[in-house]
Order: C-alpha cells, then sequence, then structure tokens
C-alpha cells in the first residue's frame, strides 16, 4: 500500500519564526490533507489539496502530485500553532474515502 | 451548531468488560470512520461506514465492533477480546461522492484499561 512519511519529525520555533513541513508519499494520489492536532487532542482539516496550492491566513500549502509531495508553510508562527501536524492521503485507484496517515511532525512554538 | 460529538471524553474498564463509545454528527454526511491513536503515532483506521447499515473493517478492526442504524449515529464497542485497548479513539465523519472528501473530527474518547 502506500506510504506517507513527513519530516521532519519536530520542530522547535521560536515565536514569529517561519517553518516549512514536508509530506512525501510513494504512490499516485487523488485527496491529500493535512490536519493540526492541538495539544488537547482535537484534528482541525487545514487543507483539503490533492494538486496545486492554497493559502489561509499565515497557512499555506502546495502539493506537487508528479513529484510525489505536499508542503505546509507556516508564516509569522504563533503558540497557538503548537501542536502536531499530520498529511493524510487517498488512494487513486482505491476508495476515496480510506485515508492513509502519516506520524506527523509535531511543532513547539515558545514565546 | 453543526459537528460531531464524542461521549464519554474518559473512561475507565476494567479487562475483560465490553464498552461502548458513542459519536452522533448532525452533519448531514454519508461516511463516518473510527480511528485509533496511541502516543506518538499517528491514526490508524479501525471501521469506516459509507452509509446507513453498511460498514467495512479498516487496518486493525480485531477486537472492535460496529453498528450503523442510522445516519446520525455510528458506535464503536470495544471487545474484551482487543488486546490492548488503552488508547485515544477518534471519530470522523465525510460527506459521500466526489473528490473532496473533508473529514471532520469529534473530541475523542480516551479510554483506560485498568
Amino acid at each position: 500500500g502506500i506510504q506517507v512519511e513527513q519530516s521532519p519529525p519536530d520542530l522547535i520555533l521560536q515565536e514569529g519564526a517561519n517553518s516549512t513541513l514536508r509530506c512525501n508519499f510513494s504512490d499516485s494520489v487523488n485527496n491529500l490533507q493535512w490536519f493540526h492536532q492541538n495539544p488537547w487532542g482535537q484534528l482541525i482539516n487545514l487543507f483539503y489539496i490533492p494538486s496545486g496550492t492554497k493559502q489561509n491566513g499565515r497557512l499555506s500549502a502546495t502539493t506537487v502530485a508528479t513529484e510525489r509531495y505536499s508542503l505546509l508553510y507556516i508564516s509569522s508562527s504563533q503558540t497557538t500553532d503548537s501542536g502536531v501536524y499530520f498529511c493524510a492521503v487517498g488512494e487513486r485507484d482505491g476508495n476515496n474515502r480510506k485515508l492513509i496517515w502519516g506520524l506527523g511532525t509535531s511543532l513547539a512554538v515558545n514565546p | 451548531d453543526g459537528g460531531i460529538t464524542q461521549s464519554p471524553k474518559y473512561l475507565f474498564r476494567k479487562e475483560g468488560q465490553n464498552v461502548t463509545l458513542s459519536c452522533e454528527q448532525n452533519l448531514n454526511h454519508d461516511a463516518m470512520y473510527w480511528y485509533r491513536q496511541d502516543p506518538g503515532q499517528g491514526l490508524r483506521l479501525i471501521y469506516y461506514s459509507q452509509i446507513v447499515n453498511d460498514f467495512q473493517k479498516g487496518d486493525i478492526a480485531e477486537g472492535y465492533s460496529v453498528s450503523r442504524e442510522k445516519k446520525e449515529s455510528f458506535p464503536l464497542t470495544v471487545t474484551s477480546a482487543q488486546k490492548n485497548p488503552t488508547a485515544f479513539y477518534l471519530c470522523a465523519s465525510s460527506t459521500r461522492g466526489g473528490s473532496t472528501d473533508t473529514q471532520y473530527f469529534g473530541p475523542g474518547t480516551r479510554l483506560t484499561v485498568l
């Protein structure tokens, strides 16, 4: 099955810094989503982005499907950005609603 | 407000007992999912349902059971056959059809076996 790898596994930032999180996947996908899990466990969908670029405030994401990777950019980081960021993909020939998850990038933003 | 609710937030169980975790959504979504998350790990799919009265096993279904009698509800039973049930359980839902199946999550239930 498809493999999803996220890097870096851990990241510590000073408030105000920028960062880039990466998601590599091993096969073609028809669905790619980025999620943020806060320290209390709540998961929030950030982007649905199987290809192209999207922006939402200080966050943006780019997926290059032909090269099998996606990037999540966080600009001017804030302490509330802390938590774990997950990338999840759906296989192109498989069930569109079954996602395969990476292990996440744990981000800590210090004041 | 529309959303997904899970109850209870914390659950303690003695070994050998079955427990049922509740998941309700009022988003009018067709598809619902149960995931398990262990510390420092990603999410693993237990069961999912694309429509009422139908569900499929995910990657780690052994020791779990589900039902989908109503569109709004997708309860998960953790049976005594599940060897290591202590974990964080997350329920999600999404629309059916097309390619924009964004998943929305409930707040989770933390299950501890004593």
